[in-house]
């Protein structure tokens, strides 16, 4: 199963970009990359998903290089509500094998 | 999108007792779910697979005759935690993977809002 990296948190402001970085170096050719938001007492929140380029949705954009070490995570614009913890998952095709890292804790400021 | 639900979202036991927590998918189903646990401050620990029909897979280190996982029909999976002991006292959650065959295989996951126990 292929490990993943994030930092462990972040900090920004309310209207500014973030772009979270996931690694993981060991991706395996059916696997997929996809990320969850976690708010405090709630199950994870699908955010995104990808396999390789750019992949954009109405909440955020995924960035994936050719070689598919790493990950991109971008929330545009972000609020106070954003503050949560985001997960970034290397899941086979079949999500059979969903494993959780540590995860990013987002802080927000106003 | 699909709907996962628990219930119940908060239980709280006396130690020794069994709890038994369900997860349903509302509007699918699912022939596989998936129990994990979050310790405050942690990330999600995934505990066991659920295949309708089939006894559960369980993770290294979770004892399947103290978590007990019944997953009768397509839209049902239960998790009882037997004898419960305060380090049990834990944030569980439950996901439902649909299945859905056609012109693209698809697996899509969703979790459920999670159930807090404590264990007095």
């Amino acid at each position: 199963l292929a490990k993943t990296t994030q930092p462990i948190s972040m900090d920004s402001y309310e209207g500014q970009e973030v772009n979270i970085t996931c690694s993981h170096n060991n991706i395996a050719t059916n696997d997929y990359i996809t990320w969850y938001q976690q708010f405090p007492s709630q199950g994870p929140r699908f955010i995104i998903q990808g396999y390789k380029t750019k992949v954009t949705n109405e909440v955020a954009s995924l960035f994936i290089p050719a070689d598919r070490k790493s990950s991109t995570l971008s929330l545009p614009r972000v609020s106070l509500s954003d503050t949560a913890v985001y997960y970034c998952l290397v899941v086979p095709y079949n999500n059979n094998d969903m494993r959780f890292g540590a995860g990013t804790r987002l802080t927000v400021k106003p | 999108g699909a709907v996962v639900s628990q219930h119940p979202s908060r239980v709280i036991c006396k130690s020794g007792t069994s709890v038994k927590i369900e997860c349903r998918s509302l509007d699918f189903q699912a022939t596989t779910m998936f129990w994990y646990r979050q310790f405050p401050k942690q990330s999600l620990m995934l505990m066991a697979t659920s295949n309708e029909g089939s006894k559960a897979t369980y993770e290294q280190g979770v004892e399947k005759d103290k978590f007990l996982i019944n997953h009768a029909s397509l839209t049902l999976s239960t998790l009882t935690v037997t004898s419960a002991h305060p380090e049990d006292s834990s944030f569980y959650i439950c996901s439902a993977r649909e299945d859905t065959w056609g012109q693209g295989n698809s697996y899509e996951q969703y979790f459920g809002p999670g159930t807090r126990l404590t264990v007095t």
